[in-house]
């Protein structure tokens, strides 16, 4: 999707080196998250900002950590990366958060970054 | 704990027959639902919704159903085709709140034989 767009596309890094991940959006929509999907865990919230500089803690940011400095950019770091964060991560942008509705439903997702860490 | 289900990881339906994808729910507060369906080395793109005061949705060959009694809801793909095989992600939220973020299930992987 034009509006967002997610790099790397993939990645591979060693165990124990830092890794950031680059959501970026054209859309200026308020809210933005970072998931990662896992085999036989479907879609898991790391993180999500609802405004530049104002982030929060999803179901699973141990080994996470996020930046929004401004509207269009949101940045997933891993300070220091393990095998267990082999994934593919998404980045999601809405307008209002979770109950956006209308014909563009909650979100708008990225193509995702496939990160292999060895 | 998970709080959206999806307990069947995969279906196979043969084209033009009904598919019904199942989605269970713990948290009472849920009261909006989506179904994103996603196709590989893509992201998920949402599919239809439904809030809590509803009891059925219905976008062309899409219906998705909400039993709030039963903390159940299904999608009904009618007819099936094969550009439906995807994996299908159900989702939640509760309340509109600053930092309400989409809770998903596993997903259920749909193969649409022709």
């Amino acid at each position: 999707d034009a509006g967002i767009t997610q790099s790397p596309r993939h990645k591979v890094t060693e165990t124990g080196t830092p890794v950031t991940l680059r959501c970026h959006q054209t859309e200026n929509h308020r809210y933005m998250y970072w998931y990662r999907q896992d085999p036989g865990h479907g879609l898991r919230l790391i993180h999500y900002s609802y405004g530049v500089k104002d982030t929060d803690k999803g179901e699973v940011s141990d080994g996470y950590s996020v930046s929004r400095s401004k509207t269009e950019d949101f940045l997933l770091t891993l300070e220091s990366a393990t095998s267990s964060q082999t994934s593919v991560y998404f980045c999601a942008i809405s307008p209002r958060g979770a109950r956006t509705g209308g014909s563009n439903g909650g979100y708008t997702f990225g193509s995702g970054t496939r990160l292999t860490v060895v | 704990d998970q709080q959206v289900k999806q307990n069947s990881p995969s279906l196979s339906v043969q084209e033009g027959r009904i598919s019904i994808l199942n989605c269970d729910y713990t948290n009472s507060m849920f009261d909006y639902f989506l179904w994103y369906k996603k196709y590989p080395a893509e992201g998920p793109t949402f599919l239809i919704s439904i809030s809590s005061i509803k009891d059925k949705n219905e976008d062309g060959r899409f219906t998705v159903f909400l039993n709030k009694s039963a903390k159940h809801l299904s999608l009904h793909i009618v007819p099936s085709q094969p550009g439906d095989s995807a994996v299908y992600f159900c989702a939640a939220s509760a309340g509109n709140q600053a930092g309400t973020a989409l809770i998903f299930g596993k997903g259920t992987t749909l193969s649409v034989s022709s």
